[in-house]
């Protein structure tokens, strides 16, 4: 079964705080993803990454930056946390196959920003 | 822009009859769909797909249905089930267009179901 791991299930910060959101993946695959999701808008894809230290921009990267230092972990940094950052976040992973491979999501990351 | 659109924020159904949940997209380039499943303090998992080849693609229970002129896809369940009750995901991607083989996935807003028994 592929797990993919987030790094906390809830967090709580200050306006200005520096947040980094930790995913690891155990099944070797490629692409990682980040995504916020907010009521009424669905899942929002901020950053993905096909490749160690690759890296491309979703549909909203602003206020975003990522991570991909080794395979299995993809970190998501909010480098000045604002209140309109708070959000679930969800992390997921899917091998490089050409095409159509499934996505598997984390449980997510529930944030509250003050 | 809200490429990929579910109106219904909700469904209530009766458990055993069918559930529909439907799908509009707006970008004529998207040619794979998928749908997700995501219960409250989960992520969400994969359900079922379709490619733009077929009009119809069937696991079960649940069957996806796509009409390409439309530009509509929808999910039925038959028959529902108590523990189908969760938020259901459209996504949509165009599969020639791909970094390396990772897919962007355009989601739409969701859709609350609920089975009562």
């Amino acid at each position: 079964d592929v797990k993919v791991t987030q790094s906390s299930r809830y967090l709580v910060k200050r306006t200005g705080e520096k947040v980094f959101l930790e995913c690891v993946q155990d099944m070797d695959h490629e692409n990682m993803f980040w995504y916020r999701q907010d009521p009424g808008l669905g899942l929002r894809l901020i950053y993905f990454s096909y490749d160690v230290k690759m890296k491309e921009k979703g549909d909203i990267p602003e206020g975003y930056s990522v991570s991909r230092e080794k395979k299995e972990r993809f970190s998501l940094i909010l480098e000045s946390a604002s209140t309109n950052q708070t959000s679930m976040y969800l992390c997921a992973s899917s091998f490089y196959g050409g095409g159509g491979e499934t996505q598997y999501f984390g449980p997510g990351t529930r944030l509250l920003v003050l | 822009d809200q490429q990929v659109k579910q109106n219904s924020p909700s469904l209530s159904v009766q458990e055993g009859r069918i559930s529909i949940l439907n799908c509009d997209y707006t970008n004529s380039m998207f040619d794979y769909f998928l749908w997700y499943k995501k219960y409250p303090a989960e992520g969400p998992t994969f359900l079922i797909s379709i490619s733009s080849i077929k009009d119809k693609n069937e696991d079960g229970r649940f069957t996806v249905f796509l009409n390409k002129s439309a530009k509509h896809l929808s999910l039925h369940i038959v028959p529902s089930q108590p523990g189908d009750s969760a938020v259901y995901f459209c996504a949509a991607t165009a599969l020639y267009v791909g970094y390396q083989g990772a897919q962007k996935l355009v989601f739409g807003q969701g859709t609350r179901l609920t089975i009562n028994p």
